[in-house]
């Protein structure tokens, strides 16, 4: 199994600013995915982050919006940029069980953004 | 397209048993995964079917028809700790294996 620590683990935010969630491993891992779920649907993949080069986005989410770093292979973050109340929701950082290719994730603890 | 469809709701009784189904359309599966989120609380896998049959482990089972697209989670000797959201989630290896997740259903578990 993986440990994965995610923080800020809530926050309120006003509109048109933005925050950065980080995502820790505690082991290293190729891939790292974060989904944003929002109350009562399902969850959304907006991207892959790879160590060592640019996030790979979803349809429907951008860089300029969502900008992701990847600096090593234990770390990621996940900037929410420009926030609007439709932005509140659960942000979760996962990352897949080795070996790779199984499709069973782990999640972070997920972090819940309210913006005002 | 792709699409998966689960119930929004269901109640079951401690003790008893329910069966939570998941219908999906993908054009390329490749394998369907519940998964269990406690209110607040990160997804946790459950379980993994990619061949038609069932998959028993413990109280919890899952059984897969991909002829059908359907699954169903089965759930014996609730518990009240079981309350919680059941989520399917199918793998699309025409997307890149990602896997493309049901909106989930809240199961709530009465005395």
């Amino acid at each position: 199994s993986a440990v994965i620590s995610q923080k800020p683990s809530r926050d309120i935010c006003q509109r048109g600013t933005s925050l950065t969630i980080q995502c820790q491993v505690d082991s290293q891992v190729t891939m790292m995915f974060w989904y944003r779920q929002q109350p009562g649907q399902s969850l959304t993949l907006i991207a892959t982050a790879n160590q060592g080069s640019e996030a790979t986005y979803e349809s429907g989410f951008v860089i300029d919006k969502f900008p992701i770093s990847r600096p090593n292979l234990t770390f990621s973050t996940l900037t929410v940029s420009n926030m609007s109340p439709e932005d509140s929701s659960i942000y979760l950082c996962s990352v897949e069980r080795l070996p790779a290719n199984t499709g069973e994730l782990f999640f972070g603890e997920g972090s819940r953004l309210t913006v005002l | 397209g792709q699409n998966i469809d689960q119930p929004t709701e269901m109640t079951a009784t401690e003790g008893a048993i329910v069966q939570i189904n998941c219908t999906y359309q993908t054009s390329g599966f490749n394998g369907l995964f519940w998964y269990q989120q406690h209110a607040g609380e990160a997804p946790t896998f459950l379980s993994y079917n990619v061949l038609d049959g069932l998959e028993e482990k413990g109280r919890f089972s899952s059984f897969l028809s991909r002829s059908k697209g359907y699954s169903y989670l089965l759930l014996k000797e609730l518990q009240m700790k079981d309350s919680a959201s059941y989520l399917c989630a199918v793998r699309d290896q025409d997307s890149n294996y990602q896997l493309i997740w049901g909106a989930g259903t809240k199961l709530i578990i009465k005395p």
